[in-house]
């Protein structure tokens, strides 16, 4: 059974600073996908990580996949109010599916609170 | 066009009420799926379609019922919920099953059972 961590599931940051959520998954897979969500809101896509070393960037956000580690990383630079959300990783299960068709497994979010 | 398109936003139904909730996407998505979000929780998958044929089922109670009658539309049935069946209900799109490609969520029905 794929099984999705997050860590930390709460951060509280100031302005400016700089801080990593990390998403250990359990089982092999090569689909990675970061969201975001705010109260009420349904998820927006953040960043679409589909290969081992896979790294995209935009805006004050970083995320990177490391298939073989099993983990991927969301970075945050110069962190600024408007990053406040809920932030999600998810894991595509397609290989407990034969590798036909797959679904996301979510971790748990990390809330990031942003704070002047 | 990258949008799902979820209606109504908001629900609230009583326990012997029957309703529906429906998804639309014209992005030629041949997967479409339901998920389940508790608040403060992460969405958790109950069922996906491919090709407009059910195939996976998360051992969902048989009070909720999905149809997809074309590659475009997907419903969700509610009959006889339970008050612990309010959540926000997302639909989802992708390309393909088994493909390397993105889902696009909906922007979610807020479902309250009274």
């Amino acid at each position: 059974e794929l099984k999705v961590e997050q860590n930390p599931l709460f951060l509280s940051m100031q302005e400016g600073k700089n801080y990593t959520i990390y998403c250990n998954y359990s089982t092999t897979s090569d689909r990675l996908y970061w969201y975001r969500q705010d109260p009420g809101k349904s998820l927006e896509s953040l960043f679409v990580l589909l290969s081992n070393g896979a790294v995209k960037q935009e805006g004050r956000l970083m995320a990177s996949l490391d298939t073989k580690a099993r983990l991927s990383t969301l970075h945050i630079t110069a962190a600024v109010h408007d990053l406040s959300a809920t932030y999600f990783c998810a894991v595509d299960s397609y290989m407990n599916y034969g590798g036909s068709q797959g679904n996301l497994i979510f971790g748990k979010g990390t809330k990031l609170s942003v704070k002047p | 066009d990258t949008e799902v398109t979820q209606t109504p936003k908001h629900l609230v139904m009583g326990m012997t009420n029957k309703k529906s909730l429906k998804c639309e996407q014209h992005m030629g998505h041949r997967a479409m799926y339901w998920y389940k979000q508790k608040a403060k929780k992460p969405p958790e998958l109950m069922f996906v379609y491919s090709y407009e044929k059910l195939s996976i089922n998360e051992s969902v109670p048989s009070r909720f019922s999905p149809e997809c009658p074309n590659s475009s539309l997907l419903n969700l049935h509610l009959h006889a919920l339970q008050p612990e069946d309010s959540a926000l209900y997302l639909c989802a799109s992708s390309r393909r099953g088994g493909q390397k490609t993105e889902a696009f969520f909906g922007q979610g029905t807020r479902l309250t059972v009274v």
